[in-house]
C-alpha cells in the first residue's frame, strides 16, 4: 500500500491564482481530512469528510473548497490564493473503529505552498 | 470546545538524558489521546495513543499515561537519542461516536545533541 499520497510536494502561486491540492489513499478509509500547519500554531483542521459525498468544515475553512466523489480521493481547492494561505498542507485518512470512534489518522507527506 | 496545551519548546537535551514533554487537555466528552511525531521534512506519524483513563501508551521507548484526574498525557522517555530529534504533537479526538476532529497542541521541538 502507498498509504496517503499528496501532490504536488511544493507549489508557488501568485495572489489570485487557483489550484487544487491532490490527496489520495489506498486503505479504503472512510474518513479523510485536510490540515494546515503554520509555525507556532500546530495543525488546524480545514475540512473533513466522513465518506464519499459527505464533507464538512473544520476550524479554518474560509478560502478552501473540498469535494469527495470517491472513497480514495479528497482534493482541496484554493479558488483565489492569498498570501495568508502560505502554509504546509497535510492530508490524513482514518477508519471508524468498531466502538464507533475514529482510529489512528495516517498523514501524507505534505504540500508546501507559497503564495506571493 | 476541545483544546490541547503542551509545553513550549524548543527543548534541547544531551544524548541519554531523560525527556518529559507536558501535555494537558480540555474536552467535553471522553477523548482518545495521541502523541504524533514529525521528523524534519516529513508528515506526522503516530507515536503512541491511549483510549481511556489510566491506559499507558508506549512505543520506541516513549511512554505516556492517560490521567483523567489531572487531564494530562505527558510524554516521557528515559534515554533520548539523536534520532529522536523531531517535533512532537499531543492531540485528542473526542470519542463521542460522531466527532472526527483531531485537535492538536502547538507542537514541541526536541533537539538531542550527541
Amino acid at each position: 500500500n502507498a498509504g496517503v499520497t499528496q501532490t504536488p510536494k511544493f507549489q508557488v502561486l501568485k495572489t489570485g491564482q487557483s489550484m487544487t491540492l491532490q490527496c489520495a489513499q489506498d486503505m479504503n478509509h472512510e474518513y479523510m481530512s485536510w490540515y494546515r500547519q503554520d509555525p507556532g500554531m500546530g495543525l488546524r483542521l480545514i475540512h473533513y469528510s466522513v465518506g464519499a459525498g459527505i464533507t464538512d468544515q473544520g476550524e479554518v475553512p474560509n478560502g478552501y473548497n473540498v469535494s469527495r466523489s470517491t472513497t480514495e480521493d479528497f482534493p482541496l481547492r484554493l479558488l483565489s490564493a492569498a498570501p495568508s494561505q502560505t502554509s504546509v498542507y497535510f492530508c490524513a485518512s482514518s477508519y471508524q473503529s468498531l466502538a464507533g470512534g475514529v482510529e489512528t489518522q495516517y498523514f501524507g507527506p505534505g504540500t508546501r505552498l507559497l503564495v506571493l | 470546545g476541545n483544546s490541547v496545551t503542551q509545553m513550549e519548546g524548543p527543548v534541547t537535551l544531551s544524548e541519554e538524558a531523560f525527556l518529559t514533554i507536558n501535555c494537558t487537555y480540555t474536552a467535553t466528552g471522553y477523548p482518545s489521546l495521541f502523541w504524533y511525531v514529525q521528523y524534519p521534512g516529513e508528515g506526522l506519524q503516530l507515536l503512541l495513543k491511549a483510549t481511556k483513563a489510566d491506559d499507558k501508551g508506549s512505543n520506541k521507548g516513549f511512554e505516556a499515561t492517560y490521567r483523567k484526574e489531572t487531564t494530562s498525557f505527558h510524554l516521557e522517555k528515559g534515554s533520548v537519542q539523536v534520532s529522536d530529534s523531531a517535533v512532537y504533537f499531543c492531540a485528542l479526538i473526542d470519542s463521542g461516536g460522531s466527532n472526527y476532529k483531531l485537535t492538536f497542541g502547538k507542537g514541541t521541538l526536541l533537539t538531542v545533541n550527541p
